[in-house]
């Protein structure tokens, strides 16, 4: 079955320090991975997405940045955070475009930007 | 739908009774909709999909409905129980992306 791994499951970090959030993905291959955010009490934003290795599509500007280093890890990170990167980070995956497959969602990153 | 920047509605219920949670959605290409659940502090969890060929699924005590002609789908939670209480999303896909929907907090009342 696959399973979808986030960490740290909660993160508190000064304004301009750098970040990074991993997640890996464990039995599928070729997965569409997501990276979202939200903000407390609100929707989901999503941030990027990558359809295989080193291909990353950016959804909002902003000081994040995503890589794809492997087939089943997605990285976020940013070299200097803001007080408004503060909220949930979400990693999902999914099956290939234009299959019925629903997005699976790992369990979250609670970051914290002080 | 965009849910970014909106606050949550919400839906009070009692214990028991059904519970509908609507949504909209925006693109007429979108070809599958799905229904997530959220409890505070974790991740959406995948309660129903439907598909645009469809107008209507039902699964253990929940129900969802399309109509593609208004771009409209609900979810129906039959007798619903404390454990139902959560953040409900639904997403329209198109291509390779999730569009989600503002969300609704339900909450039961025992």
């Amino acid at each position: 079955s696959q399973t979808i791994h986030q960490w740290p499951a909660t993160l508190v970090q000064p304004v301009g320090s750098p970040l990074s959030l991993e997640c890996t993905v464990e039995g599928t291959s070729n997965p569409n991975l997501y990276w979202y955010r939200q903000a407390a009490g609100r929707g989901l934003q999503l941030l990027f997405y990558s359809v295989g290795i080193g291909q990353i599509s950016s959804e909002v500007p902003q000081n994040l940045s995503a890589s794809r280093p492997q087939d089943r890890q997605f990285i976020l990170s940013s070299k200097k955070l803001l007080l408004s990167d503060s909220g949930f980070y979400l990693c999902a995956w999914s099956g290939l475009a234009g299959a019925h497959s629903e997005q699976f969602f790992g369990p979250g990153t609670r970051l914290t930007v002080l | 739908g965009e849910s970014v920047g909106l606050h949550l509605p919400t839906l009070s219920v009692q214990e028991g009774d059904n519970s509908i949670i609507n949504c909209a959605y925006s693109n007429s290409a979108s070809d599958y909709f799905i229904w997530y659940k959220q409890e505070s502090g974790k991740g959406p969890q995948f309660i129903i999909d439907i598909r645009s060929n469809m107008d209507k699924r039902q699964g253990q005590r929940v129900t969802v409905l399309l109509n593609k002609t208004v771009k409209h789908l609900s979810l129906q939670i039959a007798a619903t129980q404390p454990g139902d209480s959560a953040v409900y999303f639904c997403a329209d896909k198109t291509g390779n992306q999730f569009y989600f929907g503002t969300g609704t907090s339900l909450t039961v009342i025992p």
